[in-house]
């Protein structure tokens, strides 16, 4: 029962360099999301989908780009990266949008140097 | 001010003692969530609820609507429950984007 699946679980990134952190999960839900977690801070919404197809932003959606082109599937892409983007990136995902236990992945610390 | 505020932010408790996390939130809600992340860990969902109270093994989490406030509970403590406890609530928006999270109360158990 894998759950929610995230990769890499590290990385460490140049400023300008790009990149895509994966997730997945195996659950067939339809609602998924993106969140960074800075320290100090609440988790913040990066992006979310409601649906294969269908993305919105979050709080926080300036410097990334996601995708849904499956019910499985939502990466997240880091176009140009920057040290405002060091962060803890969790994805995570539930069956219905306003009332439903949440499965998050194990995160993915990106360091921006 | 935070929509969701926790309290308090650091807790070291012995083991075997009863501990109380609070959570206080300023607007309506429609269900709030309890969180555990363990050092270096992911986020794993304790509770949801939106009345009452629920329990599960040693954990209680209780809600009071018309307080906007909620309390989780860990009776006779251990060191594996040492661990960041977050608090999160639904917005009463009824959008998949307003869930709101607090910063999270650090737990430490010790022997």
């Amino acid at each position: 029962n894998a759950g929610v699946t995230q990769t890499p679980k590290f990385r460490i990134l140049k400023i300008g360099q790009s990149m895509t952190l994966q997730c997945t999960q195996d659950m067939n839900h339809n609602y998924m999301y993106w969140y960074r977690q800075d320290p100090g801070m609440g988790l913040k919404l990066i992006y979310y989908s409601v649906g294969a197809g269908i993305t919105d932003k979050g709080e926080v959606p300036n410097g990334y780009n996601v995708s849904r082109s499956t019910t499985e599937d939502f990466p997240l892409r880091l176009e140009l990266a920057a040290p405002s983007q060091t962060s803890v990136y969790f994805c995570a995902s539930n069956t219905r949008r306003v009332v439903g236990e949440l499965f998050f992945g194990e995160g993915s610390r990106l360091t921006v140097l | 001010k935070n929509e969701v505020e926790q309290s308090p932010q650091n807790l070291t408790a012995q083991e075997g003692e009863f501990i109380t996390i609070n959570c206080s939130y300023s607007v309506g809600i429609s269900a709030l969530h309890w969180l555990q992340q363990h050092p270096g860990g992911g986020i794993v969902s304790l509770f949801m609820l939106s009345s009452g109270k629920k329990k599960h093994g040693r954990l209680i989490a209780t809600i009071n609507i018309q307080e906007k406030h909620s309390s989780l509970h860990i009776t006779a403590s251990h060191p594996r429950d040492s661990a960041v406890y977050i608090c999160a609530v639904h917005l009463n928006t009824g959008t998949a984007s307003k869930l709101t999270f607090g910063t999270g109360t650090r737990l430490q158990v010790t022997l």
